[in-house]
């Protein structure tokens, strides 16, 4: 099976622009479809980018995402940071039956 | 409203067996398929099963494979997981999940599993 890796901790300024990146360790990061995930302290975590790039209705279009082949890798941006972002992050893809969450990152915003 | 209710959760010595459960309301759920995930103590989540909505297909993570076992019953809107031969990595926060395609939609809040002497 596959690992998803995602850096531990990034921290970026109320207004900034974030990046978070998620490795996909063998096979193609374009081959199955990649959900990102927000989970605030004490609560259950909630979708925030699905299917590579589509956003659930009520996630606001400050959410983005993407994947690059080259680098095998997905990416969660987050423009216009707010204090309400602050939050643990995880990127999850599956291949056949199994699914593989990302190591998670947490998100700063100081 | 969606809802996902898990129980069957508490402590429990190594190396017994315990089974959670987690009914459903709100949508109509044998069109979906059913997760659990689990999250440790202050770690991040990991998922563990995966059912299809007729029980056709179903996956484990390799850490829970052989002694998790994941069902369903539709008539009863409701996911079970049985866990057996448990050991204090299991310790977790257990999830029930509800899948939409290629992601997770709805989450319960879980309930505390520990595994300990």
């Amino acid at each position: 099976n596959f690992m998803l890796t995602q850096p531990h901790s990034v921290s970026e300024s109320p207004g900034k622009t974030v990046t978070i990146s998620c490795t996909r360790s063998s096979g193609s990061i374009a081959s199955n479809y990649v959900q990102w995930y927000q989970q605030r302290p004490g609560s259950s975590p909630t979708t925030v980018i699905y299917e590579d790039n589509q956003r659930p209705s009520g996630v606001p279009d400050r959410f983005s995402g993407s994947i690059d082949s080259s680098s095998n890798s997905a990416s969660l941006t987050i423009s216009g940071l707010k204090t309400e972002d602050e939050a643990d992050y995880y990127c999850q893809s599956y291949d056949s039956s199994i699914w593989v969450f990302g190591g998670g990152t947490k998100l700063t915003v100081l | 409203e969606v809802q996902l209710v898990e129980s069957g959760g508490g402590l429990v010595q190594p190396g017994r067996s315990l089974r959670l459960s987690c009914a459903a309301s709100g949508f109509t759920f044998d069109d979906y398929a059913m997760h659990w995930v689990r999250q440790a103590p202050g770690k991040g989540l990991e998922w563990v099963s995966g059912i299809s909505w007729n029980s056709g297909s179903i996956g484990y993570a390799d850490s829970v494979k052989g002694r998790f076992t994941i069902s369903r019953d539709n008539a009863k809107n409701s996911l079970y997981l049985q866990m057996n031969s448990l050991r204090a990595e299991d310790t977790a926060l257990y999830y029930c999940a509800k899948g939409l395609m290629s992601t997770i939609d709805y989450w319960g809040q879980g309930t505390l599993v520990t595994v300990s002497s």
